[in-house]
């Protein structure tokens, strides 16, 4: 069945420094592909998401390309801030389906 | 605006107790779910629904129910709460049509069985 493989974390970093969360994925057919974010205490917000091959979704400075040719779908982000320490969720919705499979998250500590 | 809001956002119980928490969304979504969230497990899908009088087991439904009277509500009973049932749960809707299916999601309700 579908599966979606995100990097185990936690994940450190100090302010400023550039982010890789490596996602992978397995599907049959063309799935979109989405990452979402939870901060503290609330649930998963959608962060970005890319419906098709090389579409690359982007939203506050995080960006992810939908690589079919490698099933990836890796969320990097240039310069991270504090405010970004949450756990990130690499999910993928399959074509004509409703129901979305979650990675099983990656939290990221940024130290000021 | 529109949202979707859980109750009790936190619950404690004994074990054996039938608990049910509240999901309410005003988005007027058809599709709505309900996943658990545990350490080291992710979110796993316990129960869906794709409409009024429509329910679907997910991949850790035992122990569990729903009804979908309504469009905007999805109850989750626990019919007699378990030790294994203390987590982290989470509603969400989307809706239905043209794809991708975005799910906007409650703030949770945090359950202990003791």
């Amino acid at each position: 069945g579908d599966s979606v493989t995100q990097m185990e974390g936690p994940v450190t970093l100090s302010e400023e420094a550039f982010l890789t969360i490596n996602c992978t994925y397995t599907a049959t057919g063309y799935p979109s592909l989405f990452w979402y974010v939870q901060y503290p205490g609330e649930g998963l917000q959608l962060l970005l998401k890319a419906t098709k091959a090389d579409d690359k979704g982007s939203n506050k400075g995080f960006e992810a390309t939908y690589r079919k040719e490698t099933t990836s779908f890796h969320l990097e982000k240039g310069s991270v801030q504090v405010s970004d320490s949450a756990v990130y969720f690499c999910a993928l919705s399959g074509p004509g389906g409703f129901k979305t499979i979650f990675g099983a998250g990656t939290r990221l500590f940024v130290k000021a | 605006d529109a949202e979707i809001t859980q109750s009790p956002r936190h619950k404690i119980t004994e074990t054996g107790r039938q608990v049910t928490l509240a999901c309410h969304q005003t988005w007027n979504h058809n599709n709505m779910f309900w996943y658990r969230q545990d350490l080291g497990h992710g979110l796993r899908l316990i129960h869906y629904s794709y409409g009024v009088q429509d329910t679907n087991k997910g991949e850790v439904s035992d122990g569990y129910s729903v009804s979908r009277s309504n469009t905007e509500d999805l109850p989750l009973t626990l019919e007699s709460a378990a030790s294994s049932q203390t987590s982290v749960y989470f509603c969400a809707s989307s809706e239905t049509g043209q794809g991708p299916y975005e799910q906007y999601f409650g703030p949770g309700t945090r359950l202990t069985v003791t």
